[in-house]
Order: C-alpha cells, then sequence, then structure tokens
C-alpha cells in the first residue's frame, strides 16, 4: 500500500538558517503530493503541492520538488522564522479514485530560535 | 466560503461516557468528509471516511463509530469512552479523489 516517510524530528534551528524536511514516498502509479503544516493547537493547513513528475509547489517561502525518480519530495526554506515553528506534514493522494484520499507520513516538529 | 466547523474545540469526558462530536461544512455540495485522529506527538490516524448521505467506512475497528444525515454534516461517536480515545480529532473535507484535504480546527478530547 501507498506509505509516507518523513525525517525524524524535532528539528531546532536558529532563525534564518536553512530549513530541509526529507520525504520520500511508496505509492502505485503517480500520485499528488503535499506538504501541510500545523500550528499549535490549529488543524492541518496545506502549505503547497505538486501534481506530477517535476513540478514544484511554493508557498510563503517554502518549496518543494516532485522527484519521480527519487520519489522523494523535500520541503526547503532559505530563512525560516521564528514564526515558522510547526509540525509538517508529507502527504500523498493516489490516482485510484478511492475516496481513501490522503496517506500522511508522521509528522516532523520544527522549532526555530530567536 | 468552504469553511469547516467543528466543535466543541476541547472536552474533558470521563471513562465510560458517551461522545460525541459533530463537524458541518460550508460549500460545495456532496462533498467527501473525513475524521482523522491525532495522538499527543504522533502523526494522523484516518479513522472514517463518506462520500455521500449514510455511506460510511471505516479504517480503524474500534469503539468509535460515524454518521453522516445531512450532506455537509459529519458526526463521531462513541457509546463508552477509553482513556485510548484521548486525542486530537480532526475533520477534513475534500471535493474528490486526488485532489487536497481542508481540515477543520479540531477537538481536543481528554478522557479521565
Amino acid at each position: 500500500g501507498d506509505s509516507v516517510t518523513q525525517m525524524e524530528g524535532p528539528v531546532t534551528l536558529s532563525e534564518e538558517a536553512f530549513l530541509t524536511i526529507n520525504c520520500t514516498y511508496t505509492a502505485t502509479g503517480y500520485p499528488s503530493l503535499f506538504w501541510y503544516v500545523q500550528y499549535p493547537g490549529e488543524g492541518l493547513q496545506l502549505l503547497l503541492k505538486a501534481t506530477k513528475a517535476d513540478d514544484k509547489g511554493s508557498n510563503k517561502g517554502f518549496e518543494a520538488t516532485y522527484r519521480k525518480e527519487t520519489t522523494s519530495f523535500h520541503l526547503e526554506k532559505g530563512s525560516v522564522q521564528v514564526s515558522d515553528s510547526a509540525v509538517y506534514f508529507c502527504a500523498l493522494s493516489d490516482r485510484s479514485g478511492s475516496a481513501r484520499q490522503l496517506t500522511f507520513g508522521s509528522g516532523t516538529q520544527l522549532t526555530v530560535l530567536p | 466560503s468552504q469553511t469547516i466547523h467543528q466543535w466543541p474545540a476541547t472536552l474533558v469526558q470521563p471513562v465510560g461516557s458517551p461522545l460525541s462530536l459533530e463537524c458541518t461544512v460550508e460549500g460545495t455540495s456532496n462533498p467527501n468528509l473525513y475524521w482523522y485522529r491525532q495522538a499527543a506527538g504522533r502523526g494522523l490516524q484516518l479513522l472514517f471516511y463518506s462520500v455521500g448521505i449514510g455511506q460510511i467506512s471505516s479504517e480503524v475497528p474500534q469503539n468509535l463509530s460515524a454518521s453522516r444525515p445531512q450532506d455537509r454534516q459529519f458526526i463521531l461517536s462513541s457509546k463508552k469512552l477509553l482513556l485510548s480515545d484521548s486525542g486530537f480529532y480532526l475533520c477534513a473535507r475534500s471535493f474528490r479523489p486526488n485532489t487536497e484535504a481542508f481540515f477543520g480546527q479540531g477537538t481536543r478530547l481528554t478522557v479521565v
């Protein structure tokens, strides 16, 4: 079945540092890929997405590129801010047409220190 | 608007008591609706999903149940709560397969 593997957290960075959160996936066919962000005490918000190979999703300075050859969708940001502190989830949605929908990774806690 | 309403925001219930969490959504009709649970420090676990009124698919056998009495209403229930039911419950919607899901703000349930 489908699966998503994220790098283990927690990740602690200083403000303005470079961020990478690794995500790899296993899926049948060509899934759509997503990054969600969860701020403390809140639900998940869609951060960015990519629907086909070599697509780059971007939002709020975050980027991720759909790499079919390495089955990866790593999240990057060039300069993190304290306000980026949150839990980040990688997810995929297969193209089987099933309503079962998204498969999530286990989440990566990011803390940015001033 | 594609707003998702969940209530209550927080809930403390004794072991053995019943549970009813409600989720209502606005906007496009006939959405796919989902209940997820997030245990402390853990990822998301899909509990139930529904593609239409009265249609419920269960992902994990447990003492929880779900119902969809109206197109835009999704209810999570239990007759007798267990300590292990504690967690953060999230309702979500999507419009069709292979598209992103949108989440409500969640309900923090503590069973004591």
